[in-house]
């Protein structure tokens, strides 16, 4: 599949700091970007979106932003709840064929109270 | 509005047993798609199903066939199963249509395959 990877694996934050969690993705052919939280035995659940015609979509305290020079996809989570502790996805979706995504390996967000 | 519903929860099989697993969605969706997630790994595209009458491979597809029964539902069948297809599986449904492209999930199912 795809290179659609992420830099850190795990990721320990303290209760109302900021996370950020980053992704870096292979193709300049993608055009559709979403992140994914995935809370331990469950599917994952949509976040947010961006297309690549955006640099910096926000949604309600996450923000994502959209470096396509250095093909680089973030996702912020403003004070952080320990309800944000689980594992987050980007995936990539490439133009012309929007039913297919690869997905990152995932990054795990510890939040400590 | 149950979204997607996918069964059983959790299979335990031995090597070379087949089985089935089911796959609905009710929220009349065009495309329909099989993952696997192996520990620590991402999702892996198993097949997808862009729509009803139609069926496409994904990047892991050897040692699975699936079946677009309808447009609610895709199967997932092992005819064969092997002690590297211990797994969860995720079904997975999406509009389909370009701007529409959100993807929901089901709760997944567990398999081990001794």
């Amino acid at each position: 599949g795809e290179n659609v990877g992420l830099h850190l694996p795990t990721l320990s934050v303290q209760e109302g700091d900021n996370s950020i969690i980053n992704c870096a993705y292979s193709n300049s052919a993608s055009d559709y970007f979403i992140w994914y939280k995935q809370e331990s035995g469950k599917g994952p659940q949509f976040i947010i979106d961006i297309r690549s015609n955006m640099d910096k979509r926000q949604g309600q305290r996450v923000t994502v932003l959209l470096n396509k020079t250095v093909k680089h996809l973030s996702l912020q989570i403003a004070a952080t709840q320990p309800g944000d502790s689980a594992v987050y996805f980007c995936a990539e979706n490439m133009a012309g064929n929007f039913n297919k995504f690869y997905f990152g390996s995932g990054t795990k967000l510890n939040v400590k109270p | 509005n149950a979204g997607v519903t996918q069964t059983p929860k959790f299979q335990v099989l031995k090597t070379g047993q087949s089985m089935t697993l089911q796959c609905a969605q009710d929220m009349n969706h065009n495309s329909m798609y099989w993952y696997r997630q192996d520990p620590g790994m991402g999702l892996r595209l198993i097949y997808y199903s862009a729509s009803e009458g139609t069926t496409d491979k994904g990047e892991v597809p050897n040692g699975y066939n699936v079946s677009r029964l309808n447009k609610r539902e895709f199967s997932l069948r092992l005819e064969s199963a092997a002690p590297s297809q211990t797994s969860v599986y995720f079904c997975a449904s999406s509009p389909g249509r370009l701007g529409l492209q959100e993807v929901f999930f089901g709760s997944g199912t567990q398999l081990s395959v001794l």
